[in-house]
């Protein structure tokens, strides 16, 4: 079946810092993979996407290409903001199926200090 | 962007009641919608499938008469936590593909279940 491993958390940087969070994935076919965001006490928001092998997701700074032949889909971001502290999920969906279930990799929490 | 909005926000209610979750798409049909379950500090777990005008197809594991779904119509969807116990506090989201658009699911806000 399909999964999604992330690097696990916490994540804690300073202002302006460089961040990555690794994500791999395992499906049948050809998924799309997303980035998706959780402010406290919120619920979740889509931060980027792609739907095919080297496409580049990019919004609020942050990208993520989608590299088939690593089955990776790592989240980056040059310069962080205190603002960007968060729990940030990788997903996927599957190509095949009707009901587009997405799989979710278990969340990494990101802390950005001033 | 699609809106998906949840009522109540934060609930508490008493061990052995009944809590009702709406969730609802403002501004756009959703014949399916996502129920999942969020524990403190963990990932998003579905719960069950809602399709208008038929039954929920329930995730393993979850007792489909204690979380009982119904999705009325193309805007709402309904979960109701039966006979509620404490271990069944926890973060509710729904979420739903936006009408036309399978690459983009839209989360409600979330609510908050307390059982005291």
């Amino acid at each position: 079946g399909n999964s999604v491993t992330q690097m696990e958390g916490p994540v804690t940087l300073s202002e302006e810092a460089f961040l990555t969070i690794n994500c791999t994935y395992t499906a049948t076919g050809y998924p799309s993979l997303f980035w998706y965001v959780q402010y406290p006490g919120e619920g979740l928001q889509l931060l980027l996407k792609a739907t095919k092998a080297d496409d580049k997701g990019s919004n609020k700074g942050f990208e993520a290409t989608y590299r088939k032949e690593t089955t990776s889909f790592h989240l980056e971001k040059g310069s962080v903001q205190v603002s960007d502290s968060a729990v940030y999920f990788c997903a996927l969906k599957d190509s095949g199926g009707s009901n587009y279930k997405l799989t979710f990799g278990k969340g990494t929490l990101l802390t950005v200090n001033p | 962007g699609a809106v998906v909005s949840q009522h109540p926000s934060r609930v508490i209610c008493k061990s052995g009641t009944s809590v009702k979750i709406e969730c609802r798409s403002l501004d756009f049909q959703a014949t399916t919608m996502f129920w999942y379950r969020q524990f403190p500090k963990q990932s998003l777990m579905l719960m069950a499938t809602s399709n208008e005008g038929s039954k929920a197809t329930y995730e393993q594991g979850v007792e489909k008469d204690k979380f009982l779904i119904n999705h009325a119509s193309l805007t709402l969807s309904t979960l109701t936590v039966t006979s509620a116990h404490p271990e069944d506090s926890s973060f509710y989201i729904c979420s739903a593909w936006g009408s036309g658009d399978s690459y983009e699911q839209y989360f409600g806000p979330g609510t908050r279940l307390t059982v005291t």
